[in-house]
């Protein structure tokens, strides 16, 4: 079935360091979401992009919609000690308004 | 702060035995979801629901699972019987109709199967 490819699959940074992961797709999305997870709990919504080449932020996070719409990206800016989590792009493939697929995911770990 | 709320938290069972789970919804969404998360698979979708009917369980082992909505206000996914390669994290989540891209998780359901 459909499936989004995160990379990178993990990361260790230091806290302040600017962070950048991305989210690939076989084929196109006209939606891209992004979720963060921490431990013991579920998914939370960060960003949702609806656009081709639309960039949004939210707070020190920013989003962009990739043109080809088989991408996305997510930066996170001056990373501090509770940017950690796994973050994972989603989004519901053409003609499945409500189906969201959710891609690998992206381990984030920030050390002091 | 509206959430989605789900219980039990975390269940051990033995093999063969039947485990259900409940989901409150975000009052005012009529768009329920059931998910499965494990290592393996990652998040997979097993069924949703709108306004109580459901819409697509096509990510559901048939035989040995079943999701309902006896009422707006509560979700249910029953596994009977049991077997070891359910356990895996049950997450069910909701959406207002017309902004299902946009849903509201809740914590989880931690299925162990012994």
């Amino acid at each position: 079935g459909q499936q989004l490819n995160q990379s990178p699959q993990s990361m260790f940074i230091q806290e302040g360091e600017d962070v950048s992961m991305n989210c690939t797709s076989s084929s196109i999305f006209n939606t891209w979401l992004w979720y963060k997870q921490e431990p013991g709990e579920g998914p939370v919504l960060l960003i949702a992009l609806y656009k081709a080449g639309e960039l949004t932020s939210n707070g020190r996070l920013t989003a962009q919609f990739g043109i080809t719409r088989k991408d996305s990206f997510l930066n996170i800016s001056a990373s501090i000690p509770s940017d950690v989590g796994i973050y994972f792009c989603a989004g519901p493939p053409t003609g499945t308004a409500s189906k969201l697929t959710f891609g690998t995911g992206t381990r984030l770990q920030v050390t002091l | 702060d509206a959430r989605v709320t789900q219980t039990p938290r975390d269940k051990v069972t033995e093999m063969g035995q039947e485990v259900t789970m409940r989901c409150q919804p975000i009052l005012g969404h009529n768009t329920v979801f059931w998910y499965r998360q494990t290592m393996m698979q990652g998040l997979e979708l097993l069924a949703y629901f709108r306004n109580r009917a459901p819409l697509d369980d096509s990510g559901m082992p048939k035989d040995r699972f079943s999701a309902e909505m006896p009422d707006a206000t509560l979700a249910t996914l029953k596994i009977q019987p049991s077997e070891p390669r359910d356990s895996a994290v049950y997450f069910c989540a909701s959406a207002r109709s017309g902004s299902t891209d946009t849903q509201y998780f809740g914590p989880g359901t931690r299925l162990t199967v012994l």
